[in-house]
């Protein structure tokens, strides 16, 4: 069953508290992205990563880290320097190429909540 | 820089009315337009895309290159269109940054 994974889908922190959400895909693209969506303000682009050893800031990347070692997978850790980290994150990919983006595939998201 | 603006959070229109959701944009280069819908409780999906000029589920979107818009539109509006909708741009060359305006829910009153 191909697609992607988020974990986990409820997360509490306390303040102080660094978090890590996991997002696995197995449908073999290059692009991941990582999203902020909070209510009124759409989905705001906080890391992205074309191609495995490499990742990019999107427009909301401070108190945010991200890795992507492999492939499948692009973590992404909630440091405890973003202020106001409570929210609903969305992990999503595709397979970009030849000048021509493609379909943003997307996760079912992890709200995280901050105590 | 790269900017999607949708200009209306809330939409309300009559079973059989027109719709027409706004979106205007703005970048640089030559951009891929698209509009995602998110139904409720449902994983945000893939409506249309402009490269493809296709019709889905009876809507149409046509890039405007000289006004940078790129309006969702629909005929007759179905109390199943009501979700969340939003309108995405993406980076053509070298950086394929993905960006959304901040969404226009769409309510369809019976």
């Amino acid at each position: 069953d191909g697609g992607i994974t988020q974990s986990p889908k409820y997360l509490f922190r306390k303040e102080g508290q660094n978090v890590t959400l996991s997002c696995e895909q197995n449908l073999n693209h290059d692009a991941m992205y990582w999203y902020r969506q909070d209510p009124g303000q759409g989905l705001r682009l906080i890391y992205y990563s074309q191609i495995v050893n490499d990742f990019q800031k999107g427009d909301i990347a401070e108190g945010y880290s991200v890795s992507r070692e492999k492939k499948e997978s692009f973590p992404l850790t909630v440091t405890s320097a973003q202020k106001n980290p409570t929210a609903f994150y969305l992990c999503a990919s595709t397979h970009p190429g030849g000048g021509n983006t493609g379909e943003l595939f997307f996760g079912e998201g992890s709200r995280l909540t901050v105590l | 820089a790269q900017r999607v603006t949708q200009p209306e959070k809330l939409l309300s229109v009559f079973k059989g009315a027109p719709v027409e959701l706004k979106c205007n944009y703005s970048y640089s280069g030559s951009p891929e337009l698209f509009w995602y819908v998110q139904y409720s409780r449902q994983r945000l999906q893939l409506l249309l895309r402009h490269i493809s000029r296709e019709s889905i589920k009876g809507f149409t979107a046509d890039l405007n290159k000289g006004e940078t818009s790129f309006h969702l539109k629909k005929p007759f509006a179905q109390e199943e269109d009501s979700a969340m909708y939003y309108c995405a741009l993406s980076g053509t060359s070298g950086t394929y940054k993905y960006i959304f305006g901040t969404g226009t829910r769409l309510k369809v009153l019976a």
